[in-house]
């Protein structure tokens, strides 16, 4: 079965500083996709990263890293240089396709990040 | 290009009433799925539509249905509410066919509370 586990209910960093957020993941299928998203309070997701089962690097897209163990099956998200703004709910996406022909994207239960000034 | 709407934003309903929420995708976007999110139970995924046909459905009564139109745009409708319905409904549109790599750009959500 599809499995996403966060295991940091809350992180705290200091602003400037980079900050790890720990995603491991449980799947059969060889394809999958992992993603991030951000949740600021006002409830829209945002998407920050993917990360393809297949790529051979780890995927980048400006502050933001995915630091991508295909052994050990996890995807942490890299922020570097925390800004205020980063302070938000993160959380990680595995999407994978099914038998009958569709999609799944299931949801981690999320990170609260809180950046310090 | 206009993100994906969700309407309304918040509700408030009874116990025992129904509701319909709706969704427009990003133009050009053909695929629309539905997620609940509360802070117990965290995001969970009830619906997946595309081209109008329901493609994937995740662990909800059958209280919980969806419909897509041919313009894509979507609606979901919870009937007999139940106090534990209270959440936030989010929808995301995602491009083409859905693949493994397709990202989805989610709405912000209709915040539903049954009193």
């Amino acid at each position: 079965a599809q499995k996403i586990t966060q295991t940091q209910p809350g992180m705290f960093v200091q602003e400037k500083e980079a900050v790890t957020l720990d995603c491991t993941y449980d799947t059969s299928d060889p394809s999958y996709g992992l993603f991030w998203y951000k949740q600021p309070s006002s409830g829209e997701m945002i998407f920050l990263i993917y990360q393809g089962s297949y790529d051979q690097q780890n995927a980048t897209e400006g502050r933001y890293s995915l630091n991508f163990q295909k052994a050990r099956k996890s995807a942490n998200l890299v922020i570097s240089a925390s800004q205020l703004g980063d302070s938000a709910m993160y959380f990680c996406a595995m999407r994978e396709g099914l038998r009958t022909g569709g999609f799944k994207t299931i949801f981690g239960a999320g990170t609260r990040l809180f950046v310090k000034a | 290009k206009a993100g994906v709407t969700q309407t309304p934003r918040y509700l408030i309903k009874t116990r025992g009433q129904q509701v319909t929420l709706s969704c427009s995708p990003i133009s050009g976007h053909r695929s629309v799925s539905w997620y609940q999110q509360t802070p117990g139970q965290g995001l969970q995924f009830l619906f997946e539509y595309f081209s109008e046909t329901q493609r994937n459905k995740g662990n909800f009564p059958g209280r919980f249905s969806g419909r897509q139109f041919s313009n894509s745009r979507s609606e979901m409708n919870v009937s007999t509410l139940e106090l534990g319905d209270s959440a936030l409904y989010l929808c995301a549109s995602s491009p083409g066919g859905g693949g493994v790599n397709t990202e989805a750009f989610f709405g912000q959500g209709t915040r539903l509370t049954v009193v």
